[in-house]
């Protein structure tokens, strides 16, 4: 499989439940990052990954906690959300963090709070 | 902090027309400017990345230009085709918060008429 890929494509969960997004890059980068993509707003950066170390925390929730074992792979573990966080939860890479490297997204997981 | 913003926020336009896409943004100490094309239900797809030093990118049908002085981009995308249809996104990276710290606009959500 190539590109990046997102798993699950879709997720229904309650207030109360712990959940996990899986993101992984077959293309050989070492940053990934994390995206939250609400309707009506704009795509918001939520983390930062490079060489396995978190570079970037954009103020997000204790209720989000990211976990990258390695260059390839990002989760995102979710508990006692709420219904507001529902959203599209977006995972990119890219080769580096300079300017100049372009970020490939996957599909993303489309994630309801109910 | 970094505003981005599109307009128009939807263009319907038939096929074979030449069209523009607009971006604004409020700080103009920006390291790079992207422009990305999302389908429904799926990822973002990186289609030019403009350096700040650079005025405009070209590839194929697409051309996009930058304005740093004025805070503006565009996308100009010619003979435009069915396939072109998807929601258009720009994004800014500031020397600031970090070259890959993008900030995203709500894009503008093209529909090409056959």
């Amino acid at each position: 499989e190539t590109g990046v890929t997102q798993t699950p494509r879709h997720l229904v969960m309650g207030m109360t439940n712990k959940k996990s997004l899986k993101c992984e890059q077959h293309l050989g980068h070492n940053a990934m990052y994390w995206y939250k993509q609400s309707a009506k707003k704009p795509l918001e950066l939520m983390f930062v990954y490079n060489f396995k170390e978190q570079t970037e925390n954009n103020s997000v929730p204790s209720r989000f906690s990211p976990e990258c074992p390695n260059s390839s792979h990002l989760f995102l573990h979710l508990h006692t959300l709420q219904p507001e966080d529902s959203a599209l939860y977006l995972c990119a890479s890219s080769q580096g963090t300079s300017g100049s490297d372009t970020q490939y997204f996957g599909p993303g997981t489309r994630l309801t709070v109910l | 902090k970094q505003e981005v913003t599109q307009i128009p926020a939807a263009l319907s336009v038939p096929e074979g027309e030449n069209l523009v896409l607009n971006c604004s943004f409020t700080d103009s100490a920006i390291y790079n400017l992207q422009w990305f094309r999302q389908d429904p239900g799926k990822g973002l797809t990186s289609l030019l990345l403009i350096q700040s030093s650079q005025r405009e990118q070209t590839s194929g049908r697409l051309n996009a230009s930058l304005d740093k002085s004025s805070g503006r981009s565009t996308l100009y995308i010619a003979a435009s085709q069915p396939g072109d249809s998807a929601t258009y996104l720009c994004a800014v990276g500031l020397h600031q918060t970090g070259a890959n710290n993008l900030f995203f606009g709500t894009g503008t959500r093209l529909t090409v008429i056959p």
